[in-house]
C-alpha cells in the first residue's frame, strides 16, 4: 500500500472550515483514497472515499489533483465535536484482501 | 446497516490468564474480519486478517500462538489472547467488510479495553 504523511495535528475554531491534506507520491492506479475519523476509545469511522476529482457527502468533501499525488480533506463549519483524529488510507478497493495500514493520522483539535 | 459490536467493552485480567473478546456484524455478513491494537495516543495496528472458514493471515511480527482468532461463522470472530501479560494491556478494536458489496469500507467495532495486572 502507498505510504500517506499527513500533518500531526491541527487546531481550528468552530464555525470554520478546515482542510487536511494528505500526501501519497507513490499512489498506484488502482488506489483509492479513503479518510476515517478516530474519536478517543472508539473504533474509527468512515468518512470519505475517492478516486479522482471531487467527492462530497454530507458530511465532508474530499478533493483529489489530477496527478492524484495528495488529497484534501475538506470539513465544512466545524464544531467541538469533530475534533477527533482522521487517518488519510490509500489502498486497493479492489484487493479481496482489504487489509488497512494506518499511518499517524491528524489529530483536529476545534476550539470554541 | 452496518454495525459491528464488541464484547466485552472493557476487560481486566491477571497476567498469565487467557482473555476472549468477540467481534460481530449484526446486519450484514463478513467473509473478512479485522483485528487491530492500538496504544494510547499511536495509531491503530493491524495484528490479522481473520477469514470465515479457514485459518488467520497475522501481520509480521504478531505471534499466532498468543494471539488466537477463530472466525467460525459469516458474523463472528473471536481473538484469544492466551497468558496474557502486562505488556499486552491496549485497546483492541475489529473491523469488518460487508461481503456483498464491493467496497473498500470497513466497518469498525467499538474496541475493547484489556487491562492486564
Amino acid at each position: 500500500l502507498a505510504k500517506t504523511t499527513q500533518p500531526i495535528s491541527m487546531d481550528s475554531y468552530e464555525g470554520q472550515e478546515v482542510n487536511i491534506t494528505c500526501s501519497h507520491n507513490n499512489i498506484a492506479t488502482n488506489d483509492y483514497i479513503t479518510w476515517y475519523q478516530q474519536f478517543p476509545s472508539q473504533g474509527p469511522r468512515f468518512i470519505i472515499q475517492g478516486y479522482k476529482t471531487k467527492v462530497t457527502n454530507e458530511v465532508a468533501s474530499l478533493f483529489i489533483p489530477a496527478d492524484r499525488k495528495s488529497s484534501t480533506l475538506s470539513l465544512p463549519r466545524v464544531s467541538l465535536s469533530d475534533t477527533a483524529v482522521y487517518y488519510c488510507l490509500v489502498g486497493d478497493r479492489g484487493s479481496t484482501l482489504g487489509r488497512l495500514y494506518f499511518g499517524r493520522g491528524t489529530q483536529l483539535t476545534v476550539w470554541p | 446497516g452496518a454495525v459491528v459490536s464488541q464484547h466485552p467493552s472493557r476487560v481486566i485480567c491477571k497476567s498469565g490468564t487467557s482473555v476472549k473478546i468477540e467481534c460481530r456484524s449484526l446486519d450484514f455478513q463478513a467473509t473478512t474480519m479485522f483485528w487491530y491494537r492500538q496504544f494510547p495516543k499511536q495509531s491503530l495496528m493491524l495484528m490479522a486478517t481473520s477469514n470465515e472458514g479457514s485459518k488467520a493471515t497475522y501481520e509480521q511480527g504478531v505471534e499466532k500462538d498468543k494471539f488466537l482468532i477463530n472466525h467460525a461463522s459469516l458474523t463472528l470472530s473471536t481473538l484469544t489472547v492466551t497468558s496474557a501479560h502486562p505488556e499486552d494491556s491496549s485497546f483492541y478494536i475489529c473491523s469488518a467488510r460487508d461481503r456483498d458489496t464491493w467496497s473498500y469500507e470497513q466497518y469498525f467495532g467499538p474496541g475493547t479495553r484489556l487491562t492486564v495486572t
